[in-house]
């Protein structure tokens, strides 16, 4: 049973290029979620999507977009990369959004020069 | 606003030792509650979880919380720490905002070192 996983796993970008991070679920989860982890930072949400077809910004969503594409699959962009968007990006998914436990991909580690 | 403290950035116990990592929260309801624990390049793995009922809570790694209203505390324990208990460990809160939104609130995490 994979649970979530995440592609690439790590990843250089120029400033200014753009990337699309993508995640994958498959435990039939209604709730995904994109995260940013910085040292000292803990978890900061980015995008969330409650259930298929919808999304909605957390904490830090400037500089990003996000696609559901279906039930299983959450794509984070960065349209045009900066330096300060260098972060381990973590992708997770529940079974409904808000009180329910997270379950976490191993994380995408991005550094923008 | 709901959040989560936890105190402790940096722990160093003894292998052997008992462990207890403090977390507050804010929260305006019955709080839900987690213990992540995360191990260096990995995700974050669920250790366990509070929703209502029996207010110690057992978890997996022989771990266990107490969650106490009163000081709107939930504390991680271990009664005898390994060394492959060294990772960082984060507190959540379970957070609705109504129909199907809502999130988790997590602590800034505290980073558990283990003297051999």
């Amino acid at each position: 049973n994979a649970g979530v996983t995440q592609t690439p796993k790590f990843q250089v970008l120029k400033t200014g290029q753009s990337m699309t991070l993508q995640c994958a679920q498959d435990m039939n989860h209604n709730s995904m979620y994109w995260y940013r982890q910085d040292p000292g930072m803990g978890l900061r949400l980015i995008y969330y999507s409650a259930s298929e077809g919808t999304t909605d910004k957390g904490e830090v969503p400037n500089g990003y977009n996000v696609s559901r594409l279906n039930k299983r699959e959450f794509s984070l962009r960065l349209e045009s990369a900066a330096p300060s968007q260098t972060s381990v990006y973590f992708c997770a998914s529940s079974e409904g959004a808000g009180q329910q436990p997270q379950h976490f991909g191993d994380g995408t580690r991005l550094s923008i020069l | 606003a709901q959040s989560v403290t936890q105190p402790d950035i940096h722990i160093t116990v003894s292998e052997g030792a008992s462990l207890e990592l403090r977390c507050n929260y804010s929260y305006g309801a019955t709080p839900y509650l987690f213990w992540y624990v995360q191990s260096p390049g990995q995700g974050l793995q669920l250790l366990l979880k509070y929703f209502s009922g029996d207010t110690l809570v057992q978890g997996i790694k022989g771990f266990e919380a107490e969650f106490k209203r009163s000081q709107s505390s939930f504390n991680l324990r271990k009664p005898s720490v390994h060394w492959s208990d060294a990772a960082e460990y984060f507190c959540a809160v379970g957070a609705w905002y109504g129909g199907s939104q809502g999130n988790l609130i997590f602590g800034k995490g505290t980073k558990l070192s283990v003297k051999p």
